[in-house]
């Protein structure tokens, strides 16, 4: 089983329109979770932590589900600016030096 | 706003040369990290680094490379011999140690490497 599992899509989707992306990961331990995103040939950026009663940061809200290691990303009125990858990360440890596990990313293309 | 500097932006090498891709990270922090990643493939890491030692390596982490703090500024990753498998994009990172909670890392811009 993948450390950290993402459907690729792509999801191809009109401006203006939700959209959610799901997340799962295998190791039970994992402390902190993250959503980067990243654009062609970029380096990851961070998006938004994820804390496990939720967070919303604009238009963007994180869930974390522990008891089912599950993370969610809703998009709300998305914009041609989020085309990108938007990746989610895990970390065994929810302090520093822990090494981040990173899944494949899920593709996502805003279209006027 | 700080940011994680990288050098050269891509480098093109023949199979078994050796490479140095080198890293300026954020000025106060503490922990620094290589990440690769193949074209089409996932973010993988390498290797963390912390007090001028590993903290830890993937296995990917061979001893084909090595990591490096040279001076109070740069961090570099060595690759000996290097292979067509190595072609990737490295991303070097950093974080800061007094963020405590949070663990987040910021990346620079990634060296692109070829190996032909």
């Amino acid at each position: 089983r993948k450390e950290v599992e993402q459907d690729p899509g792509p999801f191809n989707v009109p401006e203006g329109a939700t959209v959610a992306f799901n997340c799962t990961y295998s190791n039970s331990a994992s402390q902190s979770f993250f959503w980067y995103r990243q654009d062609c040939r970029k380096e990851p950026k961070l998006l938004m932590s994820v804390y496990s009663s939720g967070n919303e940061d604009g238009r963007f809200t994180a869930q974390l589900n522990r008891a089912s290691q599950y993370i969610s990303l809703l998009i709300r009125d998305s914009k041609l600016s989020d085309s990108a990858t938007y990746l989610c990360v895990v970390n065994l440890d929810d302090n520093q030096g822990g090494k981040l596990i990173f899944g494949q990313g899920t593709e996502l293309s805003v279209k006027p | 706003e700080p940011e994680v500097t990288q050098t050269p932006s891509h480098q093109v090498t023949q199979m078994g040369q050796e490479v140095i891709l080198r890293c300026v990270p954020i000025s106060n922090h503490l922990y620094f990290y290589w990440y690769r990643q193949i074209l089409g493939q996932k973010v993988e890491f390498l290797v963390s680094f912390y007090n001028n030692e590993i903290s830890e390596k993937s296995e990917i982490f061979d001893d084909q490379f090595s990591v490096e703090r040279p001076d109070g500024s740069n961090f570099t990753l060595k690759i000996r011999s290097t292979k067509l498998e190595d072609s990737a994009m490295y991303f070097c990172a950093s974080s800061d140690p007094w963020d405590r909670g949070k663990a987040e890392a910021f990346f620079g811009q990634g060296t692109r490497l070829t190996v032909v």
